[in-house]
């Protein structure tokens, strides 16, 4: 098992290019997360997926978007990159929201937009 | 707002013990997470509270006090590999984790 993988692990953009995160997990889990996690402050919510073609807002979703086609993967889209989305970006995954279930995280994606 | 409160930064010495704090105030409350990140890593689960009272995972243990909003964190016979940030977390009523921003642990020899 693979596990929670994400691709790319670095990206350095440019103001204004645009790019697509992919997150896959091989655990059929059914809720999947996107954070982000900047320095000083706590992992950030960006949108998150209970299910197979469902996505919702988080916490800091402006000037993201997600699609969830597959239900193994996850996809963060920067349709127009600013500097303040420079950010350390961690794709996450459960099977239940309740209980003792724990999020497994993928290795992260290091983004700087310069 | 929602809040979770954690020391920056806290310093210890190998075969020590730590406590790490968190204190939260949060809409709702379904649980408590304690992960571990290495730097340049994801972070990884530790523990899981909800009940309040003491859960004991090998030379780590998780405190919890609901009525106080308080978590702790306990750390015995500090090994070098400890050196780590640890993050607290809480599951609201929206099921959503709010996250602290995490306490950095130096180990010294």
């Amino acid at each position: 098992n693979a596990g929670v993988t994400q691709t790319p692990k670095f990206r350095v953009l440019k103001t204004g290019q645009s790019m697509t995160l992919l997150c896959a997990q091989d655990m059929n889990h059914e809720y999947m997360y996107w954070y982000r996690q900047d320095p000083g402050m706590g992992l950030r919510l960006i949108h998150y997926s209970v299910g197979e073609g469902t996505t919702a807002k988080g916490e800091v979703p402006d000037g993201y978007n997600v699609s969830r086609l597959k239900k193994q993967n996850f996809l963060l889209g920067l349709e127009s990159a600013a500097p303040s989305q420079t950010s350390v970006y961690f794709c996450a995954s459960t099977q239940r929201e309740d209980g003792s279930d724990e999020q497994y995280f993928g290795p992260g994606t290091r983004l700087t937009v310069t | 707002g929602q809040n979770i409160d954690q020391p920056t930064e806290m310093t210890a010495t190998e075969g020590a013990i730590v406590q790490i704090n968190c204190t939260y105030q949060t809409s709702g409350f379904n649980g408590l997470f304690w992960y571990q990140q290495h730097a340049g890593e994801a972070p990884t689960f530790l523990s899981y509270n909800v009940l309040d009272g003491l859960e004991e995972k090998g030379r780590f243990s998780s405190f919890l006090s609901r009525s106080k909003g308080y978590s702790y964190l306990l750390l015995k016979e500090l090994q070098m590999k400890d050196s780590a940030s640890y993050l607290c977390a809480v599951r609201d009523s929206n099921y959503q984790l709010i996250w602290g921003a995490g306490t950095k642990l130096i180990i010294k020899p």
